[in-house]
Protein backbone atom coordinates (compact mmCIF):
# COMPACT_ATOMS: atom_id res chain seq x y z
CA UNK A 1 0.00 0.00 0.00
CA UNK A 2 1.35 3.61 -1.03
CA UNK A 3 2.46 5.17 2.33
CA UNK A 4 0.99 8.47 2.38
CA UNK A 5 3.02 10.18 5.92
CA UNK A 6 1.91 13.30 7.78
CA UNK A 7 4.26 15.46 10.36
CA UNK A 8 4.18 16.68 12.87
CA UNK A 9 1.98 13.70 15.04
CA UNK A 10 0.64 16.43 17.24
CA UNK A 11 1.20 20.02 17.03
CA UNK A 12 0.23 22.90 19.86
CA UNK A 13 -0.09 26.49 18.54
CA UNK A 14 -1.71 29.49 20.56
CA UNK A 15 -4.66 31.45 18.95
CA UNK A 16 -3.30 33.69 16.27
CA UNK A 17 -0.41 31.74 15.27
CA UNK A 18 0.22 29.81 12.08
CA UNK A 19 -0.38 26.47 12.18
CA UNK A 20 1.67 24.14 9.52
CA UNK A 21 1.10 20.34 8.69
CA UNK A 22 2.93 18.38 6.12
CA UNK A 23 2.23 15.50 4.12
CA UNK A 24 4.62 13.44 1.99
CA UNK A 25 3.56 10.91 -0.53
CA UNK A 26 5.58 8.03 -2.45
CA UNK A 27 2.61 7.45 -5.74
CA UNK A 28 3.54 10.45 -8.46
CA UNK A 29 0.07 9.13 -9.99
CA UNK A 30 -1.82 11.34 -7.57
CA UNK A 31 -3.05 14.20 -9.13
CA UNK A 32 -5.71 15.55 -6.13
CA UNK A 33 -4.54 16.77 -2.77
CA UNK A 34 -7.50 17.31 0.10
CA UNK A 35 -7.01 18.04 3.38
CA UNK A 36 -9.74 16.59 5.76
CA UNK A 37 -10.68 18.01 9.19
CA UNK A 38 -11.86 15.80 12.11
CA UNK A 39 -13.60 16.49 15.03
CA UNK A 40 -14.02 14.21 18.00
CA UNK A 41 -16.81 11.71 17.18
CA UNK A 42 -17.74 13.05 13.67
CA UNK A 43 -16.71 12.00 10.36
CA UNK A 44 -13.97 13.88 8.23
CA UNK A 45 -14.73 17.03 6.27
CA UNK A 46 -13.41 18.46 3.58
CA UNK A 47 -11.54 21.59 4.15
CA UNK A 48 -9.80 22.13 1.12
CA UNK A 49 -8.14 20.69 -2.21
CA UNK A 50 -5.84 21.49 -4.21
CA UNK A 51 -5.04 19.67 -8.18
CA UNK A 52 -1.08 19.89 -9.38
CA UNK A 53 -1.41 22.21 -11.97
CA UNK A 54 -1.09 24.72 -9.22
CA UNK A 55 1.61 25.43 -6.51
CA UNK A 56 -1.04 27.73 -3.89
CA UNK A 57 -4.12 27.47 -2.90
CA UNK A 58 -6.22 29.96 -0.20
CA UNK A 59 -9.69 29.43 1.12
CA UNK A 60 -10.04 32.08 3.61
CA UNK A 61 -7.58 31.46 6.67
CA UNK A 62 -6.63 28.12 4.84
CA UNK A 63 -3.88 27.65 2.41
CA UNK A 64 -2.27 24.33 0.32
CA UNK A 65 1.25 24.61 -0.91
CA UNK A 66 2.53 21.78 -3.03
CA UNK A 67 5.65 20.99 -4.37
CA UNK A 68 5.10 17.93 -6.89
CA UNK A 69 9.49 18.12 -7.21
CA UNK A 70 9.23 17.06 -3.78
CA UNK A 71 6.06 15.04 -3.89
CA UNK A 72 5.02 17.13 -0.55
CA UNK A 73 1.73 19.43 -0.16
CA UNK A 74 1.18 21.13 3.20
CA UNK A 75 -1.47 23.14 4.84
CA UNK A 76 -1.48 26.38 6.46
CA UNK A 77 -3.70 27.77 9.35
CA UNK A 78 -3.24 31.57 9.71
CA UNK A 79 -4.73 32.99 12.82
CA UNK A 80 -5.33 29.98 14.32
CA UNK A 81 -8.53 29.89 16.37
CA UNK A 82 -9.85 27.46 19.37
CA UNK A 83 -12.52 26.47 17.24
CA UNK A 84 -9.38 24.63 14.86
CA UNK A 85 -8.29 22.07 17.78
CA UNK A 86 -8.96 19.19 15.63
CA UNK A 87 -7.28 15.87 13.94
CA UNK A 88 -6.28 17.08 9.77
CA UNK A 89 -5.96 14.18 7.31
CA UNK A 90 -3.93 14.65 4.10
CA UNK A 91 -6.07 12.15 1.11
CA UNK A 92 -4.07 12.21 -1.80
CA UNK A 93 -5.71 10.14 -4.53
CA UNK A 94 -5.83 9.44 -8.71
CA UNK A 95 -6.86 7.84 -11.22
CA UNK A 96 -10.33 9.90 -11.19
CA UNK A 97 -11.55 7.82 -8.92
CA UNK A 98 -12.35 8.72 -4.99
CA UNK A 99 -10.07 5.77 -3.94
CA UNK A 100 -7.76 8.19 -1.76
CA UNK A 101 -5.21 7.55 0.75
CA UNK A 102 -5.45 8.84 3.87
CA UNK A 103 -2.00 10.27 6.00
CA UNK A 104 -1.34 9.38 9.21
CA UNK A 105 -2.98 12.42 11.04
CA UNK A 106 -2.17 15.18 12.86
CA UNK A 107 -3.79 16.22 16.27
CA UNK A 108 -3.69 20.33 16.71
CA UNK A 109 -4.55 22.12 19.47
CA UNK A 110 -4.39 25.94 19.89
CA UNK A 111 -4.73 26.87 22.91
CA UNK A 112 -6.10 30.65 24.14
CA UNK B 1 -30.97 19.24 3.62
CA UNK B 2 -30.27 15.41 5.92
CA UNK B 3 -26.15 14.85 5.47
CA UNK B 4 -24.89 11.42 5.53
CA UNK B 5 -26.52 9.00 8.42
CA UNK B 6 -25.11 5.98 9.82
CA UNK B 7 -26.63 3.37 11.38
CA UNK B 8 -26.26 1.94 14.14
CA UNK B 9 -23.85 4.89 15.90
CA UNK B 10 -22.57 1.74 18.32
CA UNK B 11 -22.37 -2.13 18.02
CA UNK B 12 -20.80 -4.94 20.35
CA UNK B 13 -20.47 -8.12 18.61
CA UNK B 14 -18.34 -11.25 19.40
CA UNK B 15 -15.61 -13.00 17.20
CA UNK B 16 -16.84 -15.16 15.00
CA UNK B 17 -20.07 -13.57 14.29
CA UNK B 18 -21.57 -11.56 11.37
CA UNK B 19 -22.24 -7.71 10.88
CA UNK B 20 -24.52 -5.14 8.76
CA UNK B 21 -24.04 -1.45 8.88
CA UNK B 22 -26.24 0.87 7.11
CA UNK B 23 -25.80 4.21 5.27
CA UNK B 24 -27.84 6.64 3.37
CA UNK B 25 -26.57 9.15 1.34
CA UNK B 26 -26.30 13.02 0.97
CA UNK B 27 -29.56 13.88 -0.70
CA UNK B 28 -28.60 13.99 -4.41
CA UNK B 29 -25.90 11.60 -4.12
CA UNK B 30 -25.46 7.98 -5.97
CA UNK B 31 -22.23 6.82 -4.82
CA UNK B 32 -20.93 5.00 -1.52
CA UNK B 33 -17.64 4.62 -0.42
CA UNK B 34 -16.98 2.55 2.80
CA UNK B 35 -13.99 2.97 5.40
CA UNK B 36 -12.44 1.76 7.93
CA UNK B 37 -11.05 4.07 11.20
CA UNK B 38 -9.07 2.09 13.58
CA UNK B 39 -8.61 4.06 16.62
CA UNK B 40 -5.62 7.14 16.28
CA UNK B 41 -5.35 5.86 12.42
CA UNK B 42 -6.77 7.54 9.19
CA UNK B 43 -9.96 5.88 7.43
CA UNK B 44 -8.85 3.26 5.06
CA UNK B 45 -10.59 2.75 1.77
CA UNK B 46 -12.33 -0.01 1.92
CA UNK B 47 -15.10 -0.26 -1.89
CA UNK B 48 -16.75 2.33 -3.07
CA UNK B 49 -20.53 1.45 -5.05
CA UNK B 50 -21.82 3.72 -8.01
CA UNK B 51 -24.76 2.62 -9.75
CA UNK B 52 -25.27 -0.85 -7.90
CA UNK B 53 -22.21 -2.03 -8.52
CA UNK B 54 -19.05 -2.47 -6.22
CA UNK B 55 -16.48 0.10 -8.62
CA UNK B 56 -13.00 0.14 -6.18
CA UNK B 57 -12.02 -2.00 -3.71
CA UNK B 58 -8.94 -1.02 -1.07
CA UNK B 59 -7.22 -4.10 0.59
CA UNK B 60 -9.50 -5.68 2.17
CA UNK B 61 -10.16 -9.39 3.01
CA UNK B 62 -13.99 -10.89 1.13
CA UNK B 63 -14.81 -11.21 4.66
CA UNK B 64 -16.20 -7.54 3.64
CA UNK B 65 -18.83 -7.33 1.33
CA UNK B 66 -21.81 -4.56 0.13
CA UNK B 67 -24.29 -3.85 -1.27
CA UNK B 68 -26.11 -0.81 -3.22
CA UNK B 69 -29.68 -0.24 -3.44
CA UNK B 70 -31.76 1.51 -6.51
CA UNK B 71 -32.23 4.35 -3.38
CA UNK B 72 -28.71 4.69 -3.30
CA UNK B 73 -28.26 4.04 0.20
CA UNK B 74 -25.67 0.92 0.91
CA UNK B 75 -24.57 -1.82 3.26
CA UNK B 76 -21.40 -3.09 4.42
CA UNK B 77 -21.03 -7.36 5.43
CA UNK B 78 -18.49 -8.02 7.69
CA UNK B 79 -18.43 -11.78 7.81
CA UNK B 80 -16.18 -14.22 10.98
CA UNK B 81 -15.60 -11.13 12.60
CA UNK B 82 -12.13 -10.47 14.35
CA UNK B 83 -10.54 -8.82 17.01
CA UNK B 84 -8.86 -6.14 14.58
CA UNK B 85 -12.30 -5.60 12.79
CA UNK B 86 -12.71 -3.16 16.02
CA UNK B 87 -12.68 0.52 14.32
CA UNK B 88 -15.23 2.97 13.37
CA UNK B 89 -16.88 2.63 10.00
CA UNK B 90 -17.34 5.59 7.82
CA UNK B 91 -19.36 5.94 5.36
CA UNK B 92 -18.82 8.79 2.46
CA UNK B 93 -21.06 10.16 -0.47
CA UNK B 94 -20.94 11.99 -3.73
CA UNK B 95 -22.53 12.93 -6.66
CA UNK B 96 -20.39 10.63 -9.08
CA UNK B 97 -17.36 8.87 -8.71
CA UNK B 98 -14.90 11.55 -9.91
CA UNK B 99 -12.44 13.01 -7.75
CA UNK B 100 -13.21 16.52 -8.30
CA UNK B 101 -16.53 15.84 -6.57
CA UNK B 102 -16.21 16.42 -2.60
CA UNK B 103 -17.24 13.11 -0.22
CA UNK B 104 -19.38 13.96 2.71
CA UNK B 105 -18.44 11.76 5.31
CA UNK B 106 -21.50 10.41 8.06
CA UNK B 107 -20.49 10.00 11.61
CA UNK B 108 -19.74 6.84 11.23
CA UNK B 109 -20.20 3.13 13.37
CA UNK B 110 -18.42 2.30 16.24
CA UNK B 111 -18.02 -1.33 16.39
CA UNK B 112 -16.59 -3.26 19.06
CA UNK B 113 -15.73 -7.05 18.91
CA UNK B 114 -15.37 -9.28 22.51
Amino acid sequence: QQQVKQSPQSLIVQKGGISIINCAYENTAFDYFPWYQQFPGKGPALLIAIRPDVSEKKEGRFTISFNKSAKQFSLHIMDSQPGDSATYFCAPGSGGYQKVTFGTGTKLQVIP
Amino acid sequence: DAGVTQSPTHLIKTRGQQVTLRCSPKSGHDTVSWYQQALGQGPQFIFQYYEEEERQRGNFPDRFSGHQFPNYSSELNVNALLLGDSALYLCASSLGQSLGQPQHFGDGTRLSIL
